[in-house]
């Protein structure tokens, strides 16, 4: 069974950086692997960021972004605001199946 | 606008079957891929089901192949999730999303149904 491993929980202050990744159980993961990243905020659905590794959404504030570290999908926010505070999922597809990362929590203080 | 709204959550006991639905607008639904996605109570984000845009092919969890069968009906613009055998750690929101060009691209989600298994 493939199991996505990400951060359980990151702290940052309000205009800082910080750098959230994920891990698969097999491997290094690379663009084929089409990874996005998904908020959710306490009793909202969740919503798409980032998809095929770095690309945005119109809804995605442009602090958000995408990339590939080390062979680790990788979601950096960059001056960061409160309202950034939520739980993060990464997202991967296996060809045909998909697996969530396990999630962040990312607090703002 | 796109819209997903759920419905056929519930309560019921293990071993039994519920089929949930999922009604679409706002885009033409047999154009993208669909999805169901699950929450535990408290718990993570968990990949269920998906059925690409003209029916062909589907794909499942490990965690419910088996016991879960995704279907769509094009005539309704209706996503359904039929699910056997149902067991308590099924419990959860089950929410359908809207795959986007590209794979991994959920760009709409419902807000989800809930399901109780529990006796």
């Amino acid at each position: 069974q493939t199991v996505v491993t990400q951060e359980p929980s990151l702290t940052v202050s309000p205009g800082g950086t910080v750098t959230l990744t994920c891990a698969s159980s097999t491997g290094a993961v690379t663009s084929g692997y089409y990874p996005s990243w998904v908020q959710q905020k306490p009793g909202q659905a969740p919503r798409t960021l980032i998809f095929g590794t770095s690309n945005k959404h119109s809804w995605t504030p442009a602090r958000f972004s995408g990339s590939l570290l080390g062979g680790k999908p990788a979601l950096t926010l960059s001056g960061v605001q409160p309202e950034d505070e939520a739980e993060y999922f990464c997202l991967l597809y296996y060809g045909g199946s998909y697996v969530f990362g396990t999630g962040t929590k990312v607090t703002v203080l | 606008q796109v819209l997903l709204v759920e419905s056929g959550g519930g309560v019921v006991q293990p071993g039994t079957s519920l089929r949930l639905s999922c009604a679409a607008s706002g885009f033409t639904f047999n154009s993208y891929a669909m999805h169901w996605v699950r929450q535990a109570p408290g718990k993570g984000l968990e990949w269920v089901a998906v059925m690409s845009s003209d029916g062909s092919k589907e794909y499942y969890a490990d965690s419910v192949k088996g016991r879960v069968t995704i279907s769509r009906d094009s005539s309704k613009n209706t996503l359904y999730l039929q699910m056997n055998s149902l067991r308590p750690d099924d419990t959860a929101v089950y929410s359908c999303a809207k795959q986007g060009a590209v794979y991994g691209d959920f760009d709409h989600w419902g807000h989800g149904t809930l399901v109780t298994v529990s006796s």
